[in-house]
């Protein structure tokens, strides 16, 4: 886990703004993924990528926005789109191949002012 | 796609007692099933997991047990202490389009009275 890196810890957006959330590993995994938390809930898939320069939607893409140039990196950009961005925003990777672990960043807090 | 049902929502125990949390999954080619325990504010931790190909696992005072038949899987928590409480979450893992792809559970809110 200390090798996932999320920031900011809290972002706050403005009504319009696009904002990016970052996410950087330093495992080696070939695998990242973006989830949303809403509180009290579970972790709702926004996009994966396997390998870099390919992605993949998830369950709740709309809004959302992501690149994956280099291995270590998968920003997420909540675009204005998305009407309501509240919500817990985790990083994931794991290591390429089948039946692999899952880890966690701290994740990012995003509010809307 | 995959749907993965975890039961129950919130869960209390006494301390000392034991803890069970199920999960049950639709798709017979998931593989691999991992249980998390998050924290207030915090991120997932893994603390538990399974391969399709082993029906029980235990970890100290923690196991996961599986059943691909009926396709389900459970977390047993015994001698339950106050640190235990938290939400813990299920997963599922699955091919998807030659893809890796992670279903999660609704998650238990466990609380553990002193």
């Amino acid at each position: 886990d200390g090798g996932i890196t999320q920031s900011p810890k809290y972002l706050f957006r403005k009504e319009g703004q696009n904002v990016t959330l970052s996410c950087e590993q330093n495992l080696n995994h070939d695998a990242m993924y973006w989830y949303r938390q809403d509180p009290g809930q579970g972790l709702r898939l926004i996009y994966y990528s396997q390998i870099v320069n390919d992605f993949q939607k998830g369950d709740i893409a709309e809004g959302y926005s992501v690149s994956r140039e280099k291995k270590e990196s998968f920003p997420l950009t909540v675009t204005s789109a998305q009407k309501n961005p509240t919500a817990f925003y985790l990083c994931a990777t794991q290591k390429g191949g089948d039946a692999e672990t899952q880890y966690f960043g701290p994740g990012t807090r995003l509010l809307v002012l | 796609g995959e749907n993965v049902e975890q039961h129950p929502s919130t869960l209390s125990v006494q301390e000392g007692d034991s803890a069970v949390i199920k999960c049950t999954y639709s798709d017979s080619a998931s593989n691999y099933f991992p249980w998390y325990k998050q924290e207030l504010g915090k991120r997932p931790q893994l603390i538990i997991d399974i391969r399709s190909n082993v029906g029980e696992k235990k970890d100290q005072r923690i196991a996961v047990t599986l059943n691909k038949t009926a396709k389900h899987f459970s977390l047993h928590i015994t001698e339950t202490q106050p640190e235990d409480s938290a939400v813990y979450f299920c997963a599922a893992h699955g091919d998807s389009g030659g893809y890796q792809k992670v279903t999660f559970g609704t998650g238990t809110k466990l609380q553990v009275i002193p």
